[in-house]
């Protein structure tokens, strides 16, 4: 009954490979985010989606791509991986667009590129 | 350009005593603050927060103070409990930004039995 989950938990590709990282949420809130915690282990946003349309674009190479097929999900698929993708990404969901909602987050996946 | 910043990578504390963890910021924009708490392989978990309006927030052994004029928040935990051992995220949001938050980099806590 895992609230926010998030497959695979790691993921070890090659450069130039295609990858995409899933994302669940059973809460019933509208809003889902995907963040990046690089090496230096700052959390920042990449996007925001609420009930299935794009709210946050950050600045992020277009090679990344969100994709939500329902609220209830937020996938993200990357293009031509590059060793600065290496990361750990996460997702998050919250009930509405609404300041002062907190997060709720998935566990990560941990993208190794070789 | 680090908009929230915790200067203490790391702070180690006795079982028992307090713990205070410190959190600036840059933005006199943000409006709202919120920390997370974040166990290895584990997501970051909320754990309390505090509007502007505000200069203090409690929930049980958690108090975060807010001092808007030095633009400065911080986390005391008393008493602080092994399990409290793990990384403190503060983050900043302000109203016209939605639910854009900026997150520091962390602090990790050590609680010695």
């Amino acid at each position: 009954d895992t609230a926010v989950s998030q497959t695979p938990k790691y993921l070890v590709t090659q450069m130039g490979n295609d990858k995409s990282i899933k994302c669940e949420q059973n809460l019933g809130h509208d809003t889902m985010y995907w963040y990046k915690q690089d090496s230096k282990k700052f959390l920042k946003i990449m996007f925001s989606y609420n009930n299935k349309e794009l709210i946050i674009n950050e600045t992020v190479p277009n090679r990344f791509s969100p994709k939500s097929p329902d609220k209830a999900h937020l996938n993200l698929h990357i293009n031509s991986l590059e060793l600065g993708d290496s990361a750990v990404y996460f997702c998050a969901s919250s009930p509405r667009t609404a300041p002062n909602q907190p997060q709720h987050f998935g566990d990560g996946t941990r993208l190794s590129i070789l | 350009d680090q908009q929230v910043k915790q200067n203490s990578p790391s702070l180690s504390v006795q079982e028992g005593r307090i713990s205070i963890l410190n959190c600036d910021y840059t933005n006199s924009m943000f409006d709202y603050f919120l920390w997370y708490k974040k166990y290895p392989a584990e997501g970051p978990t909320f754990l309390i927060s505090i509007s502007s309006i505000k200069d203090k927030n409690e929930d049980g052994r958690f108090t975060v103070f807010l001092n808007k004029s030095a633009k400065h928040l911080s986390l005391h935990i008393v008493p602080s409990q092994p399990g409290d051992s793990a990384v403190y995220f503060c983050a900043a949001s302000a109203h016209n930004y939605g639910q854009n938050f900026v997150f520091g980099p962390g602090t990790r806590l050590s609680v010695l039995p």
